[in-house]
C-alpha cells in the first residue's frame, strides 16, 4: 500500500504555538498534498509540493519533503484556533488519478 | 464561483437497499473523483471519471458503480448496502488541462450515509 501515516495521531496545543506533523510514505511521487478537515466537513487542499521540490511556503504553512527518507512536515506557524481541524497528507500513484491519504492528525488548539 | 457540491448532506438506508449519491463539480473542472471515509479513518479512492468513462478504480466491489453525465456531473451508486458501508461518501472535482498529478482536489462536503 502506498498509503501515508500521519504522526501524531493527536496534537494539542496553545494559541500562538507551533504545530509540526509528519507524514511518511512508501513509494515513489509525483507530487504530495496537504489537507485539512473540519469535523464533518469536506477537506480542503493547503498544500502541494512536488517531487523535485525540498519546501515550500504559504502564508504560516511551511511543508518540507525529504524523498529519500520518503517523509513530509507540515509546520503551522503562530496557530489560532481556527486551526483546530484534522489534517492529512496525499500521495498520488504513477497516473496521478488515484490519491493516497493518511489516517491523518487531528489537532487542537486550545485558546 | 460554486465549489463542489452534494446530495444529499445525510442519508439512512437499510442493508440490501440501493443508494445513489450525487456530485456537481466546481466550475471549470471536468474530473470526479469518488472517496469513501469511515469514521476515524482518511478517505479511500473509489473511482475517476473523465469524459464520462471511468478512468480508474480503487479496491471496491462491483456493487460500487457510478456515472458521468456531459455536464461533469456525477454519480455514486451503490447496491446491496452492508453495514460496513456506513461513512462519508466525498466527491473531488479536479481538472486534467492542468495535469492530473499537479492538480489539487476540491472536495465537496459529503453526503453521510448511514446503513441499519
Amino acid at each position: 500500500s502506498q498509503q501515508g501515516e500521519e504522526d501524531p495521531q493527536a496534537l494539542s496545543i496553545q494559541e500562538g504555538e507551533n504545530a509540526t506533523m509528519n507524514c511518511s510514505y512508501k513509494t515513489s511521487i509525483n507530487n504530495l498534498q496537504w489537507y485539512r478537515q473540519n469535523s464533518g466537513r469536506g477537506l480542503v487542499h493547503l498544500i502541494l509540493i512536488r517531487s523535485n521540490e525540498r519546501e515550500k511556503h504559504s502564508g504560516r504553512l511551511r511543508v518540507t519533503l525529504d524523498t529519500s527518507k520518503k517523509s513530509s512536515s507540515l509546520l503551522i506557524t503562530a496557530s489560532r484556533a481556527a486551526d483546530t481541524a484534522s489534517y492529512f497528507c496525499a500521495t498520488d500513484d504513477y497516473t496521478g488519478n488515484q490519491f493516497y491519504f493518511g489516517t491523518g492528525t487531528s489537532l487542537t488548539v486550545i485558546p | 464561483d460554486a465549489g463542489v457540491t452534494q446530495s444529499p448532506t445525510h442519508l439512512i438506508k437499510t442493508r440490501g437497499q440501493q443508494v445513489t449519491l450525487r456530485c456537481s463539480p466546481k466550475s471549470g473542472h471536468d474530473t470526479v473523483s469518488w472517496y469513501q471515509q469511515a469514521l476515524g479513518q482518511g478517505p479511500q479512492f473509489i473511482f475517476q471519471y473523465y469524459e464520462e468513462e471511468e478512468r480508474q478504480r480503487g479496491n471496491f466491489p462491483d456493487r460500487f458503480s457510478g456515472h458521468q453525465f456531459p455536464n461533469y456531473s456525477s454519480e455514486l451508486n451503490v447496491n446491496a448496502l452492508l453495514l460496513g458501508d456506513s461513512a462519508l461518501y466525498l466527491c473531488a472535482s479536479s481538472s486534467r488541462g492542468h495535469g492530473s498529478y499537479n492538480s489539487p482536489l476540491h472536495f465537496g462536503n459529503g453526503t453521510r450515509l448511514t446503513v441499519t
